[in-house]
């Protein structure tokens, strides 16, 4: 079954300090990993994603597939960060839906 | 680019009417639309792929008589929501790609409340 787990629900943090947004998956196959951000008010928008191994805005997340995993982190979290953060897969290829995780709402503290 | 509208924002309506949401990507053509529904303080959860000019396929445990998919072109999917009753409250969600591997992009979601 296809299944994307954020155990965090709410995750606080002073501005400057380092943040690390979990997420662990299960998929049968190879998935493509994706963090999602929706700032308040906001539509959801694409933050990064495996493939590209880009840094968005400071954040960075590496797939593990070892351990199922792709942690969102940054190394200085700064108060405009403070958003709703969903991790989803989908299946290669294309044209196939997104599967997402609970979600997690960083709060940065001044 | 990649700009995806939903119209409209927000519905409320008596319940036994229904509803159409309209998702519209502006400057670009996609290929497939995606439908999610979103509950409060939940995550998205998807109700149906919509390819142009085929039958839109839906999730388990979603009713297609009920949620009626409409994807007449490459700019255009509608949700209609028949005979909507209080437990079809939700946001309603949609994102478009272009396909061939390429992001989705989503809709600022459409938000019905039935009453």
């Amino acid at each position: 079954a296809q299944r994307v787990t954020q155990p965090e629900k709410l995750l606080s943090v002073f501005k400057g300090a380092p943040v690390e947004l979990k997420c662990n998956y299960s998929y049968s196959g190879s998935p493509e990993l994706f963090w999602y951000v929706q700032y308040s008010r906001q539509r959801l928008q694409l933050l990064l994603r495996h493939i590209s191994r880009e840094s968005i805005k400071g954040f960075t997340a590496d797939l593990n597939k070892g351990e199922t995993s792709f942690h969102l982190k940054k190394p200085f979290a700064q108060e405009e960060d403070s958003a709703m953060y969903y991790c989803a897969l989908s299946g290669l290829g294309g044209n196939t839906p997104l599967v997402f995780g609970k979600g997690t709402r960083l709060s940065v503290i001044a | 680019g990649a700009v995806v509208s939903q119209h409209p924002s927000r519905v409320i309506c008596k319940s036994g009417t229904s509803v159409k949401i309209e998702c519209r990507s502006l400057d670009f053509q996609a290929t497939t639309m995606f439908w999610y529904r979103q509950f409060p303080k939940q995550s998205l959860m998807l109700m149906a792929t919509s390819n142009e000019g085929s039958k839109a396929t839906y999730e388990q445990g979603v009713e297609k008589d009920k949620f009626l998919i409409n994807h007449a072109s490459l700019t255009l999917s509608t949700l209609t929501v028949t005979s909507a009753h209080p437990e079809d409250s939700s946001f309603y969600i949609c994102s478009a790609t272009r396909g061939g591997g390429e992001t989705q992009y989503f809709g600022p979601g459409t938000r019905l409340l039935v009453l």
